[in-house]
């Protein structure tokens, strides 16, 4: 079955406490991204990959690190968690960028306190 | 700058009614423009896209939307909905330019029995 698999799915964690989210695809697609989805704000770009260690900003990476060593695997390093960073993250992928359907992982619910 | 705007944040409609959900975008160009549907708990799934051809676009789940050009818009309509259709509704643009999808803030859709 395709499917984008994140992990872990709800994260509690305090202040300063380096966290990593990981982000898995097996449909061999070229184009992941990471989003931050806020009440009212929807859903914002954080890190984006066109494919094997390229990475570019996107809207709100302040405060995030990716990579991407491998086409199926795409983390998101928080290295301070700050309380601001409290949200819910989805990965998703596609086989290209703009014209062709993302597919979403469920989501991860991080709390920093 | 390029922008999507869906003006409605919540909209209550009885099951067997119809719908239509608003979208409106601000881009130079001829832009690709996306549906997606979240479920409660749920990433986010493709209901429909449009890239170029004909402006009436058939989805997934008995969805449609329409492009008009004239009034920068990608409106979202069902003719008759499903309480299984309580969701969130996001509409999204691609951005040729930069390379990204810009997303809406969502239209949180409420069906009564």
């Amino acid at each position: 079955e395709a499917q984008v698999t994140q992990n872990p799915r709800y994260l509690i964690t305090v202040t300063g406490k380096k966290l990593t989210v990981t982000c898995s695809q097996n449909m061999n697609h070229e184009y992941m991204s990471w989003y931050r989805q806020d009440p009212g704000l929807g859903l914002r770009q954080i890190y984006y990959s066109m494919n094997v260690e390229v990475t570019d900003k996107g809207d709100v990476p302040e405060g995030y690190k990716v990579s991407r060593k491998e086409k199926r695997n795409f983390p998101l390093i928080l290295e301070s968690p700050s309380p601001n960073q409290t949200s819910l993250y989805f990965c998703a992928s596609s086989k290209g960028n703009l014209n062709t359907e993302a597919f979403f992982g469920q989501g991860t619910r991080l709390t920093v306190v | 700058a390029q922008s999507v705007t869906q003006p409605d944040i919540h909209i209550t409609v009885s099951e067997g009614a119809s719908l239509e959900l608003r979208c409106n975008y601000s881009y130079g160009a001829t832009p690709y423009l996306f549906w997606y549907v979240q479920s409660p708990g749920q990433g986010l799934q493709l209901l429909l896209k449009y890239f170029s051809g004909d402006t009436l676009v058939q989805g997934i789940k008995g969805f449609e939307a329409e492009f008009k050009r004239s009034q920068s818009s990608f409106n979202l309509r069902k003719p008759s909905v499903h309480w299984s259709d309580a969701a969130e509704y996001f509409c999204a643009v691609g951005v040729i330019r930069d390379d990204k999808i810009i997303f809406g803030k969502g239209t949180r859709l409420h069906i009564l029995p």
